[in-house]
């Protein structure tokens, strides 16, 4: 089974508004972290955000929002106000505390922002 | 703010051939890691380096791959035998290495193997 599961090759979204990437996790480790990566054209990875399991509190960091469903294992990346600049692939990842340093990556949502 | 490099950033080989993709990680951090990520497809793991020595690797890193930290700041991959299946994007990443699911990794920009 795939530890992370993006189901949206392509996004498009309006500048100025919001967008919602998704990402669905599994896991039966009760520890873990998921993080949001930015790929650009240029093809670097940009850390975004973290949330980890026992959090509480969804993260922000920004314009990033993370909408973490423990219950249903999601963790979707909410972008507010999208800029131009922030059309790239988005890639959602996952550590489990119990299985070693690995992050395990989605195949990535490919956003584009419209003007 | 502290970043990881690594060169080159575009390499071409011929098939069989040896290369070594090298990366600077950020200077305190304690745990080094190499991905790849073959075109259109997603980033995948396949070692991870603490302490002088490999602390976890994928199926994928085979006898034909090795790493290397060679002196107080390089950290070093060496495919042996190039295959034409290893053109890939190659990144390297970093992290503090806490032992806690906090520890995020910060990635290089990447280096582009082609192997022709």
């Amino acid at each position: 089974a795939q530890k992370i599961t993006q189901t949206q090759p392509g996004m498009f979204v309006q500048e100025k508004e919001a967008v919602t990437l998704d990402c669905t996790y599994d896991t039966s480790d009760p520890s873990y972290g998921l993080f949001w990566y930015k790929q650009p054209s240029s093809g670097e990875m940009i850390f975004l955000i973290y949330q980890g399991s026992y959090d509480q509190q969804n993260a922000t960091e920004g314009r990033y929002s993370l909408n973490f469903q423990k219950a249903r294992k999601s963790a979707n990346l909410v972008i507010s106000a999208s800029q131009l600049g922030d059309s790239a692939m988005y890639f959602c990842a996952m550590r489990e505390l119990n299985t070693g340093n690995q992050f395990y990556f989605g195949t990535g949502t490919s956003l584009t922002v419209i003007p | 703010e502290p970043e990881v490099t690594q060169t080159p950033s575009h390499q071409v080989t011929q098939m069989g051939q040896e290369v070594i993709l090298r990366c600077v990680p950020i200077s305190n951090h304690l745990y080094f890691y190499w991905y790849r990520q073959i075109l259109g497809q997603k980033v995948e793991f396949l070692v991870s380096f603490y302490n002088n020595e490999i602390s976890e690797k994928s199926e994928i890193f085979d006898d034909q791959f090795s790493v290397e930290r060679p002196d107080g700041s390089n950290f070093t991959l060496k495919i042996r035998s190039t295959k034409l299946e290893d053109s890939a994007m190659y990144f390297c990443a970093s992290s503090a290495g806490q032992g806690t699911i906090t520890d995020t990794q910060y990635f290089g920009p990447g280096t582009r193997l082609t192997v022709l």
